[in-house]
């Protein structure tokens, strides 16, 4: 079993703020580092795809980083809103795990008004 | 609709029967990816099949087996049921047979209950 560790398991901002979390994950055998945003009651949705150490990728409010080296990514929110309220998931894609996804347990992301 | 369809979105059964869980992929992807998440566990990756052959196995029990139809829609089969087999099971798809590029796209999951 892949060691994916998400932090915080857990976060509770109010509108406005700016917040990140972490994922860290084996840095031998990479090949890329997935992120995923799952509402509840709904499936996880692709945010982003990042393979090269020193990436970064942004989509609106929402950025990640990505350090293949010391095995990490940071997920960036800024400025919160509710609509953001969802569990994030990072994803790391090994060459020796048959490049399929191996999950964290996620970030719970909570923003209220 | 992420245009993954499954079936049944809720199943429950009694402990030792067996059941089975159907996915078909969306439009054009070749791999379908099968995942389970119990209580308090993130996604745990059990099986791939790309084009009709298995690709990758991940943590998938003896008593658990899945294939991929020529029409590309895959079967998951999960026998002699225990309680702790309670999850909601996801099936996923892709249009890349390896390294994964793209990203996945989800189905909205089978919700079983083990009684």
């Amino acid at each position: 079993i892949l060691n994916v560790e998400q932090s915080p398991q857990s976060l509770h901002v109010q509108e406005g703020d700016s917040t990140n979390f972490t994922c860290s994950f084996p840095s031998s055998n990479f090949y890329a580092l997935h992120w995923y945003r799952w509402e509840t009651a709904k499936s996880p949705e692709a945010l982003f795809v990042m393979t090269l150490n020193g990436d970064e990728k942004k989509k609106g409010r929402i950025s990640a980083t990505l350090n293949t080296k010391e095995g990490y990514s940071y997920l960036y929110i800024k400025g919160s809103q509710p609509e953001d309220s969802a569990t994030y998931l990072c994803a790391p894609s090994l060459a020796n795990s048959g490049y399929a996804l191996n999950f964290g347990k996620g970030t719970s992301l909570l923003v209220t008004p | 609709d992420s245009g993954v369809t499954q079936t049944p979105k809720h199943l429950i059964t009694a402990t030792g029967q067996r059941v089975t869980l159907r996915c078909s992929p969306r439009s054009g992807d070749l791999s379908v990816y099968w995942y389970q998440q119990s209580l308090d566990q993130g996604l745990q990756f059990l099986i791939q099949y790309y084009n009709g052959e298995e690709r990758a196995k991940g943590n998938i029990l003896e008593r658990f087996s899945a294939q991929q139809f020529p029409d590309l829609h895959s079967e998951l089969n999960l026998s002699s049921l225990e309680l702790g087999d309670s999850a909601l099971y996801f099936c996923a798809s892709s249009v890349e047979g390896n390294r994964v590029n793209y990203g996945y796209t989800f189905g909205s999951g089978t919700r079983l209950t083990v009684v």
